[in-house]
This record gives C-alpha cells, structure tokens and sequence, in this order.
C-alpha cells in the first residue's frame, strides 16, 4: 500500500516571500501521480499542482512549483510571493497511475500554512 | 460551468440513526468519488462510481454505501451512527473512469453525531 507523509503540521511565511512544504511518499509502483491540494476554510479541496512521474521536469503552476525527486521519493512545493490568499491546509497527495486501478488518492496530513503580514 | 454540489452542507444526528448525503457532479461527469475527512484519520478513500458501478471502495465497514444514479448523480448512506461517523464527507467528480483525469472537490458535508 502507498503511504503519503508530510512532516510539518504547520508553517508560517511572511507575505511576498518564499515557503517550502515538504512531502514524501512510499511505493512500489514506477508510474503514478503526485498532486499538491489546498483546503482552505470553505473546505473546498482544490487542485495546486500535478506531476506525472514519468516527467523528470518539475510541474510549474504561476507561483506554485515544486521539487520531484523520484529516487527519494520526494515531493514538496514552493509558493513563491506569497500572498495572504495562501493561507489554507495544504495536502499532499498520490495517486497509481497503473491500469485498471481506481482513481483513488492517498492523501498525507496536511500542513498548515499562515501568511502573515 | 457549476461545481461539485454537496447537499446538506451540515448534519446533526444521534447515534442508530442513518444518514444519506448526496452528490451532484460537474455536468458530463461520470465518475463520482466519496472520501471521508476526520481530524484523527484525515482523508480516507471511500468509493467510487463510474456509470452507476462501484468501481472500488475503501476500508470502510459495510455501514457505509453509496450508489449513482442514470444522471451521475451520486448518494452515500450511513447507517446505525456512530459517534466517529463525524466527520466531513467530501466528494468529487471528473469525467473519466480510472486513474486518469483531475479530480474536482465539492465543499462537502459535515456531519456531526451526538
């Protein structure tokens, strides 16, 4: 079974500047995708960035892009320029890319991020 | 093009009692998929439905069912309540069936069972 773990519960950034939120994961399987979802309180989740793990090159989304590195089974996100609409849970999550499976995802916990001023 | 609509959005119910909550997906979506968010399990997979067939389920004791109908539309069902039913049940829709295609979250239904 896969396993999707995020190590920082919460972080903090200082509004226009950088963050990183780290990410990683655990399987047995060479293809699949990695997806960075926000929930903020409206609770609605919402898609931040896919990454395909055939792609070598990382996923850029505007501000949001993020670091895959495969042999370490990585996966974290930077938000550059951060602005206070950030703010919000953000979720790591996995998904098989093999045939004939579900479209299942296997999220991590969540980590909390607050922008301040 | 509207969104994922979850109804009711909040729910009281006492324990032994059922609860249905429904779905209705992104117009031309098929696939409809179930998860259940709790502060100490987090995101957990329930089920999905594709063409009104489950096409999997999680690992979820049988209290916990769902079905589609012809228009996509999607329902899931609690039964005899337990107090860690309460949760935030979410749903998401996307066109096609498996592994493919990016999932769109509704803003769910939160359940709470006293």
């Amino acid at each position: 079974a896969q396993t999707v773990t995020q190590s920082q519960p919460e972080m903090s950034v200082q509004e226009a500047e950088t963050v990183t939120l780290s990410c990683t994961y655990d399987t047995s399987e060479s293809d699949y995708y990695l997806f960075w979802y926000k929930q903020p309180p409206s609770r609605q989740m919402i898609l931040v960035i896919r990454q395909e793990a055939y792609k070598q090159q990382n996923a850029t989304e505007n501000r949001f892009s993020v670091n895959f590195q495969k042999a370490a089974k990585s996966f974290s996100l930077k938000i550059s320029d951060s602005q206070l609409g950030d703010a919000a849970m953000y979720f790591c999550a996995y998904r098989s890319a093999l045939r004939g499976t579900a479209s299942k995802l296997t999220f991590g916990t969540g980590t909390r991020l607050q922008v301040t001023l | 093009k509207a969104g994922v609509t979850q109804t009711p959005r909040y729910l009281i119910k006492t324990r032994g009692q059922q609860v249905t909550l429904s779905c209705s997906p992104i117009s031309g979506h098929r696939s409809v998929s179930w998860y259940q968010q709790t502060p100490g399990q987090g995101l957990q997979f329930l089920f999905e439905y594709f063409s009104e067939t489950q096409r999997n389920k999680g690992n979820f004791p049988g209290r916990f069912s769902g079905r589609q109908f012809s228009n996509s539309r999607s329902e899931m069902n609690v039964s005899t309540l337990e107090l860690g039913d309460s949760a935030l049940y979410l749903c998401a829709s996307k066109f096609e069936a498996g592994n493919t295609g990016e999932l769109f979250f509704g803003e769910g239904s939160r359940l709470t069972v006293l």
